[in-house]
């Protein structure tokens, strides 16, 4: 099925640090949604982007819609302990379609 | 929060026996979907409903049914579970077609 090419798998980083992940597909997407997801517990999401070049923020959350609607970039500022946990992208491959394509997530691990 | 629940939550059963999740939400949301999610898979789409007995496949469906009665209620039947089917299973629901989705807290299934 179709994939998105999300990246990296995992980063390691100490706290303070900025993170930066993203997704990229071959094809064009009309949503972008990035969600978390922590140990035992269901995805949450965090940001929903609907427009080309759409740039979101929630709280330190900084999320863009790419220009050519194939990528989508997630941005964490000022990493504290709580943003642990697994990221993940999604997307609307195509207007009307009913189902979401997701990435294959990043794994933030974080040092005190 | 979205009012998702799933039932149970933690379950081991023998291959061979029917199982039944059950997914209930009290948002009235049109659409629901369960996903399993697999180490080294992501989130895999299993089935989905647009509406109450409205039903379609997605890309990992083989040995599993649902059926959808009321629109609070979405349950994910394994005939004979298999132990290629132990994984934690999601269910999620969206109001908007193709849109946000939002996770229930999953359910642990283990065939052994």
């Amino acid at each position: 099925g179709q994939q998105l090419n999300q990246s990296p798998q995992s980063m390691f980083i100490q706290e303070g640090e900025d993170v930066s992940m993203n997704c990229t597909s071959s094809s064009i997407f009309n949503t972008w949604l990035w969600y978390k997801q922590e140990p035992g517990e269901g995805p949450v999401l965090l940001i929903a982007l609907y427009k080309a070049g759409e740039l979101t923020s929630n709280g330190r959350l900084t999320a863009q819609f790419g220009i050519t609607r194939k990528d989508s970039f997630l941005n964490i500022s000022a990493s504290i302990p709580s943003d642990v946990g697994i990221y993940f992208c999604a997307g609307q491959l195509v207007q009307g379609a009913q189902k979401l394509v997701f990435g294959q997530g990043t794994r933030l691990t974080i040092n005190p | 929060d979205a009012g998702i629940t799933q039932s149970p939550r933690h379950k081991v059963t023998e291959t061979g026996t029917p199982v039944t999740l059950r997914c209930h939400q009290t948002e009235n949301h049109r659409y629901m979907y369960w996903y399993r999610q697999d180490p080294g898979h992501g989130l895999r789409l299993i089935h989905y409903s647009y509406g109450v007995k409205d039903t379609d496949k997605g890309e990992v469906s083989d040995g599993y049914s649902v059926s959808r009665s009321k629109t609070e209620d979405f349950l994910l039947t394994l005939e004979s579970a298999t132990s290629s089917q132990t994984s934690v299973y999601f269910c999620a629901i969206s109001g908007v077609q193709g849109g946000e989705q939002y996770f229930g807290p999953g359910t642990r299934l283990t065939v052994t």
